[in-house]
């Protein structure tokens, strides 16, 4: 089933920080933050994994709670090229990588100078 | 760059008409991933294929098809096209489990 993203849209001045939220009806083993400009490929910025474990990039900051299978991405000191739309992977089950990622809809970021 | 590269870049066919998209992965990286994004749907998860053999199918059409060769390169096989598969085709590689990194993609226009 398809994690929920919130907000779907967010306006932000260069420097403002922002929070980005995904919410899943079933139990994750993990979850993915890939951020996508117009055109281009997903980039990957972070996984976080049943148990704790998070790998990513340093300046991208995470959480994921699994009792709520919430997760929600940090982003501070925004700046221009942070712009684009955000999208949480999520995989359920035992992980193992097997099954591919449940996409959520997307959050659209917009930074403004 | 991610390492992943998929060949055509974008591909322009008629309705009814079968084409093939290519992905290499990463160096050393064993899965292969196939998603398709489209505006109506999302990104969505087709297939899985770890070191030659599939793992998961996700919604994949059965006029879609996919393999991976020995050289770890995977093919995903559309046929009989309709309007409504024109997409971005993503393929997505990763060493088993954990991150996958995307290619840059194919973007199929079906008219």
């Amino acid at each position: 089933q398809q994690p929920v993203q919130s907000p779907q849209a967010v306006i932000l001045r260069e420097g403002e920080d922002a929070v980005i939220n995904c919410s899943s009806s079933k139990a994750l083993y993990s979850v993915h933050w890939y951020r996508q400009k117009h055109g281009e490929a997903p980039v990957f910025l972070m996984i976080l994994l049943k148990g704790g474990e998070q790998k990513g990039h340093e300046k991208i900051s995470a959480s994921f709670n699994e009792k709520k299978q919430q997760s929600s991405l940090y982003l501070t000191a925004s700046q221009l090229s942070y712009s684009g739309t955000y999208f949480c992977g999520t995989e359920g089950g035992s992980g193992g990588g097997a099954d591919g990622l449940t996409f959520g809809k997307g959050t659209h970021l917009i930074i403004q100078p | 760059d991610s390492g992943v590269t998929q060949t055509p870049k974008h591909l322009i066919t008629a309705t009814g008409q079968r084409v093939t998209l290519r992905c290499s992965p990463r160096s050393g990286d064993l899965s292969v991933y196939w998603y398709q994004q489209s505006l109506d749907q999302g990104l969505q998860f087709l297939i899985h294929y770890y070191n030659g053999e599939e793992r998961a199918k996700g919604n994949i059409l059965e006029r879609f098809s996919a393999q991976q060769f020995p050289d770890l390169h995977s093919e995903l096989n559309l046929s009989s096209l309709e309007l409504g598969d024109s997409a971005l085709y993503f393929c997505a590689s990763s060493v088993g489990k954990g991150e996958q990194f995307f290619g840059p993609g194919t973007r199929l226009t079906v008219l």
